[in-house]
């Protein structure tokens, strides 16, 4: 069975840092683009960044381009999103999620979220 | 950046309604765009990929079309089980980018 499994959420004072984690089994991690998103209470989604399966290229919103840096260690099943200069409209629950393919394209799986909440 | 832009942003229908959900992009996305559903408190799920492909055991009542910019999502006959929010997202260029979502209430 597929799972997804973040860690690394909770509350942090804004402009501070934050790094989470996702530890993936059940699925050839390396085979995979892998996402995170996104959902601030009560909204929508929002696609934050995404890496291709080599790591070669990674994407984000323009929201967080310049203080959000995605990564992943493919020996680990492990991927990363490391977030700088922190606001309160960070504040989400953050997926990690599976695309169908190796490039960024649509996703097939998600883990149940993690929670980051930025206030001071 | 692409914008998607989705209606209804909520509506209210009843079991065995037909529900049509609009999605419109910014720009030219040809047919990358793909259908979630959200229940409360879950994760999404994949319903609709490249725009009208149904998804590995999606039911058959639920369905989308349309490419370039315009692009809709049906469900035939509504199910006590659809009651949710779906969104559009495409995937034609970087950033992906979600529509705003349609929360679909009983009515």
């Amino acid at each position: 069975e597929e799972q997804l499994v973040e860690s690394g959420g909770g509350l942090i004072q804004p402009g501070r840092s934050l790094r989470l984690s996702c530890t993936v089994s059940g699925f050839t991690f390396g085979d995979y683009a892998m996402h995170w998103v996104r959902q601030a209470p009560g909204k929508g989604l929002e696609w934050v960044s995404g890496i291709t399966s080599d790591g070669g290229i990674q994407g984000y919103a323009d929201s967080v381009q310049g203080r959000f840096i995605i990564s992943r260690d493919n020996a680990k099943n492990s991927l990363f999103l490391q977030m700088s200069g922190l606001r309160a409209e960070d504040t989400a629950l953050y997926y990690c999620a599976r695309d169908v393919s190796v490039r960024i394209t649509m996703i097939v799986g998600w883990g149940q979220g993690t929670l980051v909440t930025v206030s001071s | 950046d692409i914008q998607m832009t989705q209606s209804p942003s909520s509506l209210s229908a009843s079991v065995g309604d037909r529900v049509i959900i609009t999605c419109q992009a910014s720009q030219d996305i040809r047919k990358y765009l793909n259908w979630y559903q959200q229940k409360p408190g879950k994760a999404p799920k994949l319903l609709i990929y490249d725009a009208s492909n149904l998804e590995t055991g999606v039911p058959s009542r639920f369905t989308g079309g349309g490419s370039g910019t315009d692009f809709t999502f049906n469900i035939t006959s509504l199910q006590p089980e659809d009651f949710a929010t779906y969104y559009c997202q495409q995937y034609h260029d970087l950033p992906l980018t979600f529509g705003g979502g349609s929360k679909v209430e009983t009515k």
